[in-house]
């Protein structure tokens, strides 16, 4: 089955604690992309990845890190999480303009994990 | 920089009625997508319907219409015969087609559909 998984999908844990949230997709995508989602600001972009090795920042990514050494795996992280990192956070994977079938923009919807529910006490 | 603005936090609708949620977009650049996505109460994020920049007719997927008008950079959508189901958020988003492929999302609209 085609799909993007995220683990945990809920965590609690307390300021200054690193942690890690992992998301992997197997549909060979080249693109992938972390957003938060918060009451009121729908889901902003933290960062996304072209392809491996190639990230770039989206609209909010203070406080947070990725890397993308594989194709299929693009984790978040969080060196020293802070309270006002609580939220969902989703992860995202799309085809690439060219590597569908049609390449066009249409087949770069993206395909979204199921959510992580992060909690900073 | 790009934007897109829901400007309808909540909306109602009759079930069977059809319902147009509004969505209004800023970018300078010429080559881009525009997409609707339902979220349900449980979370899960939908993709509903996608509109290129330099599409001439409006795209249809099912229910689900999207309005654009470029020159007035609006991308609207709508739902014919609501159902209960149809109840959710609903976001617009953009992503450029070039090689900044940076997504912006609105704020999101939450549609109630009443029996």
């Amino acid at each position: 089955e085609a799909q993007v998984t995220q683990n945990p999908r809920y965590l609690i844990t307390v300021t200054g604690k690193k942690l890690t949230v992992t998301c992997s997709q197997n549909m060979n995508h080249e693109y992938m992309s972390w957003y938060r989602q918060d009451p009121g600001l729908g889901l902003r972009q933290i960062y996304y990845s072209m392809n491996v090795e190639v990230t770039d920042k989206g609209d909010v990514p203070e406080g947070y890190k990725v890397s993308r050494k594989e194709k299929r795996n693009f984790p978040l992280i969080l060196e020293s999480p802070s309270p006002n990192q609580t939220s969902l956070y989703f992860c995202a994977s799309s085809l690439w303009p060219g590597q569908g079938k049609k390449g066009q923009l249409a087949d770069n919807e993206q395909f979204f994990g199921p959510g992580t529910r992060l909690t900073v006490l | 920089a790009q934007k897109i603005t829901q400007t309808q936090p909540g909306m109602f609708v009759q079930e069977k009625e059809a319902v147009t949620l509004d969505c209004t977009y800023d970018t300078s650049d010429q080559s881009y997508g525009l997409f609707w996505y339902k979220q349900p109460s449980s979370g899960e994020m939908i993709f509903l319907i996608y509109q290129g920049s330099y599409d001439e007719q409006n795209a249809t997927e099912g229910r689900y219409s999207l309005n654009f008008q470029k020159a007035r950079k609006s991308a609207n959508l709508v739902i014919s015969a609501s159902q209960l189901g149809d109840s959710a958020m609903y976001f617009c988003a953009m992503r450029l087609s070039g090689g900044y492929q940076k997504v912006t999302f609105g704020t999101g609209t939450k549609l109630q559909v009443i029996p």
